[in-house]
């Protein structure tokens, strides 16, 4: 599609399991973010990619969080030993480049989180 | 970046034009304001920024007071499908990317 993907759309898992969300930007942009949304919240910013630029971690909340972007494209987001406060939908974005004064966010539908 | 506030909720007759102010008193020169909007259970779609001068596409217009601390976001003829919660966020051309998406204004048109 044309769009941004991600998967799964729908997660459940237990307490203190793995879980990896997955997200394929569209394709040519070098920009890619994740954000979370808690039941009835804004976005909260977790990470963000820039073509071969370091990643910008700085809004992940702890050291159980990780993402990686292979190949300047799909991106994985990882979260360890799920906690219940990690039950959020999970929203991806991409853009052509950076936020910037020309940028403009394309998001995913994201995937919800629930951890029991 | 600039904090903005918004008013938390605003109803909309259908067919009528939605008007949805956003303040943001503390914006500096080069600072964007952009607006999006997040339907039910969707991800947020963006509509529409602007720096200083008004800004109109198919979506919206933008407006911006000359002294950039306020702006408003108009639906000149609202749907059914206009209702959602409306972001305004301001963005720093140079810092770029990590929009802070606060709690925005969820609109509701009615029939």
């Amino acid at each position: 599609g044309a769009g941004v993907s991600q998967s799964p759309s729908n997660k459940v898992t237990e307490k203190g399991k793995d879980v990896e969300l997955r997200c394929d930007p569209i394709s040519g942009h070098t920009a890619l973010y994740w954000y979370r949304q808690s039941l009835g919240q804004g976005l909260e910013f977790l990470i963000y990619f820039q073509g071969n630029s370091a990643p910008d971690k700085s809004g992940l909340p702890s050291d159980r969080f990780s993402a990686e972007r292979t190949g300047g494209s799909v991106s994985t987001l990882t979260i360890q030993r799920t906690q219940q406060e990690d039950s959020a939908v999970y929203l991806c974005a991409s853009s052509p480049q950076a936020g910037g004064n020309t940028g403009e966010l394309f998001f995913g539908e994201g995937s919800r989180l629930t951890v029991l | 970046d600039a904090k903005t506030t918004q008013p938390p909720s605003m109803d909309c007759a259908e067919g009528r034009a939605a008007n949805l102010p956003c303040n943001h008193s503390t914006i500096s020169g080069n600072e964007y304001v952009y607006w999006y909007r997040q339907i039910h259970s969707q991800g947020p779609q963006y509509i529409i920024h602007g720096l200083k001068n008004n800004e109109t596409n198919e979506m919206a217009s933008l407006i911006i007071t000359e002294d950039r601390k306020s702006s408003t976001l108009i639906l000149p003829h609202a749907t059914l499908r206009d209702t959602a919660v409306y972001y305004c966020i301001g963005l720093n051309s140079n810092s770029g990317y990590a929009l802070n998406f606060g709690k925005g204004t969820s609109l509701l048109v009615t029939p």
